[in-house]
């Protein structure tokens, strides 16, 4: 089945710079990469995702980058604010249907 | 996107009984699934719950300590059955929205086993 490996686990950053988090997975039939943002006792908000035809998609300050040929793809935030503050947590939708893997998590915190 | 609610938000149960979960959808979606998020750590897939037929579990859950029904293509309830301290975690509904195919999840379940 689908394998999906997320790094960092955690990553601290300055308001206003820029975070990366990045996942590679396993399966080269997955053509769907959705990303979350969980805050602390919420439910996982889906805040962009990507398909397999697309090399990068971008919304505001958010982008994510998929690259087929070596199976990774990457969420950038930039300019952070403290309300980026959160879990992220990337996934990946195999080629056989509809069922997320998802990453381990990186818990971002945005530090004034 | 999709509204979706859960009930109960939260309970405290005895060891031995079994809680019944219930996930409402507005709006008509294709796929519903229930997943597992234990304190601090990413989300499991317990199995996808399928209209008017038996679930699809992924290894390591079974239809006898979670069992799934879908009677229609808005409404699912997972079952947690004869609970342990183990069983304790939040449990979320999450459902594939039938135009834009993106998948939103459900405000979850806290369950905890004492």
């Amino acid at each position: 089945g689908e394998n999906v490996e997320q790094h960092p686990s955690t990553l601290s950053v300055q308001e206003g710079d820029s975070a990366v988090i990045k996942c590679t997975y396993s399966d080269s039939a997955s053509n769907y990469f959705p990303w979350y943002k969980q805050e602390l006792g919420k439910r996982p908000q889906l805040i962009i995702d990507i398909r397999s035809n697309v090399g990068e998609k971008k919304d505001q300050r958010i982008a994510v980058t998929l690259n087929k040929t070596a199976k990774h793809f990457s969420l950038h935030i930039t300019e952070t604010q403290p309300e980026d503050s959160a879990v992220y947590f990337c996934a990946a939708q195999g080629g056989g249907g509809n069922k997320l893997t998802f990453g381990t998590g990186t818990q971002l915190k945005v530090e004034l | 996107s999709a509204v979706i609610s859960q009930k109960p938000s939260r309970d405290i149960c005895q060891r031995g009984t079994s809680l019944t979960i219930q996930c409402q959808v507005d709006s008509q979606v294709t796929m519903m699934f229930w997943y597992r998020q234990q304190p601090g750590q990413s989300l499991t897939l317990i199995a996808t719950a399928n209209q008017g037929s038996e679930a699809t579990y992924e290894s390591g859950f079974v239809i006898d300590k979670f069992p799934i029904s879908r009677p229609n293509l808005t409404f699912s309830t997972l079952t947690v059955s004869n609970m342990s301290p183990e069983d304790s975690s939040i449990y979320l509904c999450s459902v594939v929205h039938r135009l834009n195919y993106e998948q939103y999840f459900g405000p979850g379940t806290r369950l905890t086993v004492t």
